[in-house]
Formats: C-alpha cells, sequence, structure tokens
C-alpha cells in the first residue's frame, strides 16, 4: 500500500517555542491530507482538512493561529504548533489520500509524539 | 456521518476467530463502512470497507446485515499482533477524499 512518513518521531521542545511536524506521502500524490491529534487512552481527533495550493479547513474548536498548516506541493504537508505549551503534548498523526484512488483510502503515516516541558 | 457504536473492549484467544460488531443504525444509503485498526502508539492501518455486499479482503471479513443498520468485522484466525484498537466509521464517498471522523473504537486482546 501507499506510504506516508512523518518527521520527525518524537519532539521534545520547552514551553513557548513552536515545532513544526512533517507529512510526506513517498509514493503517490495527495491532493489532501488530514491531521489528527490523539490524547493518551482517547481516539482520533480530526484538526483539519489540508489541500494542495488552497488554506486548510479547521474543525470547529481548533486554533488555526494555533495550528498552522501548509500544503505547499503533492507530497508535502506541514503542522507547526505555535507558542507550544504543555496542554499541547500529544500524538500528531497524518493521513493522506491518493488523488486518483478508486476507493480514497486514507493512508496515516506513523505519527509524532509532541512532549512540551 | 452517521453514529456508529462499538463495545469498548473484546478479548479473543490466538488462532480463533475475532468477531467485531459495530451498530450504525442511523446510516443512509449513500454511506459507507469503514473499518480501521490502530496498533499501540502507531497511525491507523486500512483493513476493510463495504456498501451493502459483504466484503472480504486478505486481512479480514465485512460482514453488513440486509437492512445496512449493523457489520461485523471478522478477523479468522486472530494472532497476537491483532490485538489493537478497531474503528468502525461510517462516511460518504468522495471523489477528492473525505473525513473520517473516528469513534472510541473496540479494544481487542488477542490472548495466546
Amino acid at each position: 500500500g501507499a506510504v506516508v512518513s512523518q518527521h520527525p518521531s518524537r519532539v521534545i521542545c520547552k514551553s513557548g517555542t513552536s515545532v513544526k511536524i512533517e507529512c510526506r506521502s513517498l509514493d503517490f500524490q495527495a491532493t489532501t491530507m488530514f491531521w489528527y491529534r490523539q490524547f493518551p487512552k482517547k481516539s482520533l481527533m480530526l484538526m483539519a482538512t489540508s489541500n494542495e495550493g488552497s488554506k486548510a479547513t479547521y474543525e470547529q474548536g481548533v486554533e488555526k493561529d494555533k495550528f498552522l498548516i501548509n500544503h505547499a506541493s503533492l507530497t508535502l504537508s506541514t503542522l507547526t504548533v505555535t507558542s507550544a505549551h504543555p496542554e499541547d503534548s500529544s500524538f500528531y498523526i497524518c493521513s493522506a489520500t491518493p488523488g486518483l484512488a478508486v476507493h480514497n483510502e486514507q493512508f496515516f503515516g506513523p505519527g509524532t509524539r509532541l512532549t512540551v516541558l | 456521518d452517521a453514529k456508529t457504536t462499538q463495545p469498548p473492549s473484546m478479548d479473543c484467544a490466538e488462532g480463533r476467530a475475532a468477531n467485531l460488531p459495530c451498530n450504525h443504525s442511523t446510516i443512509s444509503g449513500n454511506e459507507y463502512v469503514y473499518w480501521y485498526r490502530q496498533i499501540h502508539s502507531q497511525g491507523p492501518q486500512y483493513i476493510i470497507h463495504g456498501l451493502k455486499n459483504n466484503e472480504t479482503n486478505e486481512m479480514a471479513s465485512l460482514i453488513i446485515t440486509e437492512d445496512r443498520k449493523s457489520s461485523t468485522l471478522i478477523l479468522p484466525h486472530a494472532t497476537l499482533r491483532d490485538t489493537a484498537v478497531y474503528y468502525c466509521i461510517v462516511r460518504l464517498y468522495y471523489n477528492q477524499g473525505g473525513k473520517l471522523i473516528f469513534g472510541q473504537g473496540t479494544e481487542l486482546s488477542v490472548k495466546p
């Protein structure tokens, strides 16, 4: 199946700093990418939908100025957590959909664990 | 998208079939049933999807009731590596990709 990578896999940062997470589709072009966050023992929560070349669509309650999403190419989307605080510590997961997929599977990355001290 | 209801947890003996139920009583005619699973600290993995016919692939079988209000994911010979949280999701099928809204899922524990 199609492969999606994320970098970094783990990051620890100080409160107040910004952290950028990359999501790449390695062997297909992704017109749409999605960003999720997941707290321990909880389900995935969709944060935003990212379409190549246009502004991301954020889910209700997600601060767009806090979580900056850029989808500059068909293989790369980035999520920047700005002025991170301990409550932003979470597991961030991206997924991507091939533009020409017959049944539109979403392929998920391995996730990035963010810890804010 | 229609809401789904799954039992929070299930156990299964290694080598036996694991049958994971899902209720989606408000499903509409053009909504598909998708199953994903998430092994601990990894990204979710697609398993199977269907509209109204039963489906089978190399990973699992999906049985959808005739009224489409419920479905069952069957792992025919569960192994320890099948221990994961299994999510049943109902959503529309879009040509440009659609959102997946995850519920709480079923935590399946496969025991030796």
